[in-house]
């Protein structure tokens, strides 16, 4: 089976900077995905990372190390919007998509 | 509109009846999945298609069963629903054509009680 580890909630102030960690153990890699999802609503698609590196999109910035096992989402200048929960997903070699709990970010004045 | 649309969004049913739960997609994508979720879980599969001939069984699928009938709809069945069933269920969408990429487009959801 598949593995993906995440935090399970931070704060953050309006205005900030949050990264939230991923670690996962699978079989085989073909790529990592992260979501944000608001309460009760559907997932939407936030990045894909595949070859190792920082890939940037305007305010959200997803960083993976495929050696390590590891991806982070960065969250800049926070807003109260960006309060949601931000999944994990990593596509392993049955292409099946094997989602982390989510890590729930809640921002504050 | 939508390009993934879910009915019912939400549900109240008892314990042993059948219910179905629908999805269609104007995006044009071959594959479909369906997804639920429960509280400090995450997202578990079901089943998916990658086109209208093709079932196939995800993590979690018994107690369950689905239908492709054409390349926009896929729809989900509980045969005998028993209370455990309760949760938010997705449908999910992607265009299988993008390689490992193959990003997944998710409906609304359907809240689903069993009694």
């Amino acid at each position: 089976g598949q593995n993906i580890d995440q935090p399970t909630e931070m704060t953050a102030t309006e205005g900030a900077i949050v990264q939230i960690n991923c670690t996962y153990q699978t079989s085989g890699f073909n790529g990592l995905f992260w979501y944000q999802q608001h309460a009760g609503e559907a997932p939407t698609f936030l990045s894909y990372n595949v070859l190792d590196g920082l890939e940037e999109k305007g305010r959200f910035s997803s960083f993976l190390s495929r050696s390590k096992g590891y991806s982070y989402l960065l969250l800049k200048e926070l807003q109260m919007k960006d309060s949601a929960s931000y999944l994990c997903a990593v596509r392993p070699r049955n292409n099946r998509l094997a989602f982390g709990k989510g890590n729930q970010v809640v921002v504050i004045p | 509109d939508a390009d993934v649309t879910q009915t019912p969004r939400n549900r109240i049913t008892k314990t042993g009846k059948r219910i179905m739960l629908e999805c269609s997609q104007t995006k044009g994508h071959d594959r479909m999945y369906w997804y639920r979720q429960d509280p400090g879980l995450g997202l578990r599969l079901i089943y998916y298609s990658f086109d209208v001939k093709d079932i196939n069984k995800g993590e979690i699928s018994d107690g369950y069963s689905v239908s492709r009938q054409a390349q926009a709809k896929f729809s989900l069945s509980l045969e005998s629903a028993i209370p455990n069933q309760t949760a938010l269920y997705f449908c999910a969408t992607s265009d299988g054509t993008s390689g490992y990429t193959d990003t997944q487009y998710f409906g609304p959801g359907t809240r689903l009680t069993v009694l």
